[in-house]
């Protein structure tokens, strides 16, 4: 069975400061997304990366990809109240249609 | 475009009931997903479809069954509903691999 750890699973920083989360696993996978999810909604896309060692950055978010394709990182800088909410990493299985969610790290920015 | 939806949104339980859960979904997507998630548990795979007709197990398929009668609609099935089974339920769907999955809304049950 493959598993997606994400840590932490809890974060409460404060406006303007840095934070990383990690998503970790043992297995391999074709791709990695990265959502993230506000309270009594659906996830929404941030990224996806596909190849090992890739890296993408959508305005303050930056996104790594290990280059064993196991385990990401989704980087912060300057954290803003409106990145309140819960990031969910998921993994592609490789040869299915099928996609594994990580545990989730919910993130709180004080003003 | 209204994406993907869910009915209903809320719904209770007791023991043994029975219910359906509809996604509809209207982008032409051919695979669609159904989710259910928990506290600290993140999202786990129940049953999806790559194609109308079609369906396939996810991680935690027991007591749950899925229909794929038309390409837009992929209906989860509780026939015995248990408090285990008290969850947020999500459905999505995408046109292709790695593409992005649209969510649905969410339906909250709740077994007692």
């Amino acid at each position: 069975t493959q598993l997606l750890e994400q840590s932490p699973q809890f974060l409460s920083i404060q406006e303007g400061e840095n934070l990383t989360v990690y998503c970790n696993s043992s297995s391999v996978f074709s791709s990695l997304q990265w959502y993230r999810q506000e309270p009594g909604e659906g996830p929404v896309l941030l990224v996806t990366v596909v190849t090992g060692g890739e890296v993408k950055k959508l305005k303050r978010l930056t996104f790594q990809f290990g280059d064993a394709r196991k385990d990401s990182s989704l980087h912060i800088t300057a954290a803003q109240t409106g990145d309140t909410g819960l990031y969910l990493c998921a993994g592609g299985a490789s040869g299915t249609y099928k996609y594994i969610f990580g545990t989730g790290t919910r993130l709180k920015v004080l003003a | 475009n209204a994406g993907v939806t869910q009915t209903p949104k809320f719904r209770v339980l007791k023991t043994g009931q029975s219910m359906t859960l509809l996604c509809a979904q209207d982008m032409n997507h051919e695979y669609m997903y159904w989710y259910r998630q928990d506290p600290g548990m993140g999202l786990r795979l129940i049953h999806y479809s790559v194609g109308e007709g079609t369906t396939a197990k996810g991680e935690v398929p027991d007591g749950y069954n899925v229909s794929r009668l038309k390409k837009q609609n992929f209906l989860l099935g509780l026939e015995s509903a248990a408090p285990s089974q008290t969850s947020v339920y999500f459905c999505a769907s995408r046109d292709g691999v790695p593409s992005e999955q649209y969510f649905g809304p969410g339906t909250r049950l709740t077994v007692t």
